[in-house]
């Protein structure tokens, strides 16, 4: 069965500088993976996804994630922070052979932007 | 035009009412689902349809049940409301399972406060 784990569960950065986001994955087959963001009483909102094209994969405003399958990682940076990018994050896994089984969301990361 | 649109945005209703929140997509998806969100931000999956047919119902307590009178909407109805069921419901559809090229849309989610 797939599962995310994202790493930090708060991240706090300065508006301008950059931000990442870690996020580890299981998989028994050849995952897709997406990040998800849900600002403050809003709904979620696709930010970027991987379906086993370009390992780098580029989102909306301005960020980015890279899928290392070594390290089953998918890490979701952005090079400079802006203080809309205050929201919280959620990275998704699934797998394309694993039937009837819907996305799994990992627990979220909240980012905090300083400004 | 909204593509996934879920009323009523807010719920206040008191313990051991019946009520139902709504869920329509236009974007043509042949899956729908429910998610839980609770107050740790957490997103568990409930149920989720295929072309009007159910396909996951999770161990949720029977006093919840879904109803997809056609493939472009999934209805949830809740008796017996209790204070843990207090929560952000969201409604969410996809062309498939995995969520393909597009993963999952999403609603903008109903928050139900049971006093």
């Amino acid at each position: 069965a797939q599962s995310v784990t994202q790493l930090d569960s708060h991240v706090s950065v300065s508006e301008g500088t950059p931000v990442l986001l870690r996020c580890n994955y299981s998989s028994s087959y050849s995952p897709s993976l997406f990040w998800y963001v849900q600002h403050p009483n809003k709904g979620l909102q696709l930010l970027l996804k991987y379906t086993s094209a370009a390992t780098l994969v580029k989102g909306i405003n301005g960020f980015e994630a890279e899928f290392k399958k070594s390290e089953t990682s998918f890490h979701l940076t952005k090079p400079s922070a802006h203080m809309s990018d205050a929201a919280e994050y959620f990275c998704v896994v699934s797998d394309e052979n694993s039937g009837n089984t819907p996305l799994v969301f990992g627990k979220g990361t909240r980012l905090s932007v300083i400004a | 035009d909204t593509a996934v649109s879920q009323t009523p945005k807010y719920l206040v209703t008191q313990m051991g009412n019946d009520k139902s929140i709504k869920c329509e997509q236009n974007l043509g998806h042949d899956t729908m689902y429910w998610y839980k969100q609770d107050s740790k931000k957490f997103l568990k999956i409930m149920f989720s349809y295929n072309n009007k047919e159910l396909i996951i119902n999770e161990t949720v307590p029977n006093r919840f049940s879904p109803k997809s009178p056609d493939k472009a909407h999934l209805n949830l109805h809740i008796n017996s409301l209790e204070l843990g069921d207090s929560a952000v419901y969201f409604c969410a559809s996809s062309h498939n399972f995995a969520g393909g090229e597009d993963g999952y849309t999403f609603g903008s989610g109903t928050r139900l406060t049971v006093v």
